[in-house]
């Protein structure tokens, strides 16, 4: 049979308030890192992306952090709503391809 | 465009058939990937496709397991013979680069379950 899984990471926030979901890379090499929402039942959808020339970047209710000191990377939702629902991955340029982190389920209450 | 497409969607069989799992990338996409996604390992890279030619398979998990694409519309991975540690969710997905800046589309994925 199956083997009993992990539990993902969980956020559970208020409808409207902001959410941040952190991620830790391992490549200190990685200069390429992209963040990922996965709806239940459906394959991950690109959010946001940052190179490792920038520290921020903003896009509409998100902004993506990158601390390349201490290998950290943060998602930021403002105004979180039911629709944000889902789980969050990061994935980070890895030896030229793309590799997923463990990913954080973020549950929005209204 | 309609997106990235995989088929079946749900695919239940027996411990030692043969599954073959089926993806039509994006058109104009040169890269195609196969993941597996399990809640013990998360979502693994298995194999990824340049213009059709096999780039990097070292994450693909033993013999059992093939990947194929004939042309550029249309790719498949094989499980021969199946086990139930096979049972997991497997995405194709496509880019236009190899780090999908913009990032890869992802097809809705092929759920597998070995009994």
């Amino acid at each position: 049979g199956e083997s009993v899984g992990l539990h993902l990471p969980t956020l559970s926030v208020q409808e409207g308030d902001n959410s941040i979901i952190n991620c830790a890379y391992s490549n200190s090499a990685s200069d390429y890192f992209i963040w990922y929402k996965q709806e239940s039942g459906k394959g991950p959808q690109f959010i946001i992306d940052i190179r490792s020339n920038m520290d921020k970047r903003q896009g509409q209710r998100v902004t993506v952090l990158l601390n390349k000191t201490v290998k950290h990377l943060s998602l930021q939702i403002a105004a979180t709503q039911p629709g944000d629902s889902a789980v969050y991955f990061c994935a980070e340029n890895k030896e030229g391809k793309l590799i997923f982190g463990q990913g954080t389920e973020l549950s929005v209450k209204p | 465009d309609a997106g990235v497409i995989q088929s079946p969607r749900h695919e239940v069989t027996e411990m030692g058939q043969e599954v073959t799992l089926r993806c039509k990338p994006i058109s104009g996409h040169d890269y195609l990937f196969w993941y597996r996604q399990t809640m013990m390992r998360g979502l693994e890279l298995l194999i990824y496709f340049n213009n059709n030619v096999p780039i990097d398979d070292s994450g693909m998990p033993e013999d059992r397991f093939s990947a194929k694409m004939p042309n550029a519309s249309f790719s498949t991975l094989k499980i021969q013979p199946s086990e139930p540690r096979d049972s997991a969710v497997y995405f194709c997905a496509s880019s236009l680069t190899a780090l999908g800046e913009v990032g890869y589309t992802f097809g809705s994925g092929t759920r597998l379950t070995v009994v």
